[in-house]
């Protein structure tokens, strides 16, 4: 069946430096991807989506790119801080509802001082 | 305005007990999502409901689990005769008006039911 997959389930980091968390779906008619940010202990929090119609888009000092030809996805944390730290899920949704989100498993993300 | 708001934040059952969990959505929001998660896992559809309506249960157990969502008052997910294997964190979503189809969801801090 569909899935979305991780490449690396921890990731570790400088501080300052930039973040790069990778993601591999497999349904080509995804309509949206989104990430999610899970703080220990809190409900996901939403970051940042994009329609499958476009390769990047750009947030506050997050950038997701999509790459349909090898159906991967990814997220760029700029000049990580501290507060990033949080396991990072990313997910597809076929539309029509939300009953058709599928999460990955995540990546943690560690900050180191 | 409040973000969703959920309760019990941990609730404690014993085999074979009953579990009620409540969801209250963000004001404005009329579409209610549960989701399931075990520890170090992503999470797991349930169910999808808007006022008085299930409108996809396909994530949920056959038996045991039932959701509602009642004209007035919040949304409540009910396990019966909870087992070990249900301990879990329960989450509700809501999403706003015209962006379900985008997966941009709303998540409250979820439930952490255990079993022992």
């Amino acid at each position: 069946g569909e899935s979305v997959g991780l490449h690396l389930p921890t990731l570790s980091v400088q501080e300052g430096d930039n973040s790069i968390i990778n993601c591999a779906y497999s349904n080509s008619a995804s309509d949206y991807f989104i990430w999610y940010k899970q703080e220990s202990g809190k409900g996901p929090q939403f970051i940042i989506d994009i329609r499958s119609n476009m390769d990047k888009r750009q947030g506050q000092r997050v950038t997701v790119l999509l790459n349909k030809t090898v159906k991967h996805l990814s997220l760029q944390i700029a000049a990580t801080q501290p507060g990033d730290s949080a396991v990072y899920f990313c997910a597809e949704s076929l539309g029509s509802s939300a009953s058709k989100i599928i999460f990955g498993s995540g990546t943690r993300l560690s900050i180191r001082p | 305005n409040a973000g969703v708001m959920q309760n019990p934040r941990h609730l404690v059952r014993r085999r074979g007990q009953e579990a009620r969990l409540r969801c209250s959505p963000m004001k404005g929001h009329s579409h209610v999502y549960w989701y399931r998660q075990l520890p170090e896992e992503g999470l797991k559809f349930m169910v999808y409901l808007q006022k008085e309506n299930i409108i996809d249960e396909s994530g949920m157990p056959k038996e045991r689990f039932s959701a509602e969502f009642p004209k007035e008052g919040p949304s409540i997910l009910r396990i019966q005769q909870v087992v070990r294997g249900d301990s879990a964190a329960y989450f509700c979503a809501s999403s706003p008006p015209g962006r379900m189809n985008t997966g941009e969801l709303f998540f409250g801090e979820g439930s952490r039911l255990t079993v022992l």
